[in-house]
């Protein structure tokens, strides 16, 4: 079965500097990823995907990710944090080898402090 | 990608009433699909919307609780029946367009009191 998970309930990080949302995965076939973001008070946002090729995928906003098959993970990074990317982060992954169902990590709450 | 309407974006609600939400779609899809989102936890799938036929619930959910209406490509309502305050909770709908990629409506915001 597959699975997702997000270690960290919560990130904490000032403006400016890096930041790093953790995603690890499981699934019997080759994943497809995926990041999405919800602001307060809205549905959730494409972020940007994994589905084959380059490890690395740039994303909206400046985010990028690196899925890294040996570690079966696929973290969110951004090299320069602002307050604006203050928001609740899912990590979601679907197996292609069956079923197609895309499950959701339980979600990273990230905090920019000014 | 495609936009979502969905309404109402927030009720507030008594229990053993019910309430339908409501999601329109600016272009023809074949599945549509409704999601629960409790307080301080993930999304969970209830079930997929196909047009001409029966919804497809996952585990733990069933029609009479949630009943679903998908009557053309664009539009599909869910409704929460004999509502209790176990069912607060952000509904969502969303539509795939492509690869697995998901655009979501923003969201019904549900209160039982």
């Amino acid at each position: 079965a597959q699975s997702v998970a997000q270690p960290e309930d919560q990130v904490n990080v000032a403006e400016g500097n890096p930041l790093t949302v953790k995603c690890t995965y499981s699934v019997s076939g080759n994943p497809y990823l995926f990041w999405y973001v919800q602001y307060p008070n809205r549905g959730l946002q494409f972020l940007l995907k994994y589905i084959t090729g380059d490890n690395l995928v740039k994303g909206s906003y400046g985010f990028e990710a690196e899925f890294n098959k040996s570690q079966t993970s696929f973290h969110l990074k951004k090299p320069s944090a602002l307050v604006s990317d203050s928001a609740l982060y899912f990590c979601a992954v679907r197996d292609n080898t069956g079923g197609f169902k895309t499950i959701f990590g339980a979600g990273t709450r990230l905090f920019v402090k000014a | 990608s495609a936009v979502i309407s969905q309404k109402p974006s927030r009720d507030i609600c008594q229990r053993g009433t019910s309430l339908t939400i409501q999601c329109q779609v600016d272009s023809q899809v074949t599945m549509m699909f409704w999601y629960r989102q409790q307080p301080g936890q993930s999304l969970t799938l209830i079930a997929t919307a196909n047009q001409g036929s029966e919804a497809t619930y996952e585990s733990g959910f069933v029609i009479d609780k949630f009943p679903i209406s998908r009557p053309n490509l664009t539009f599909s309502t869910l409704t929460v029946s004999n509502m209790s305050p176990e069912d607060s909770s952000i509904y969502l709908c969303s539509v795939e367009y492509g690869q697995g990629t998901y655009t979501f409506g923003s969201g019904t915001r549900l209160t039982v009191v």
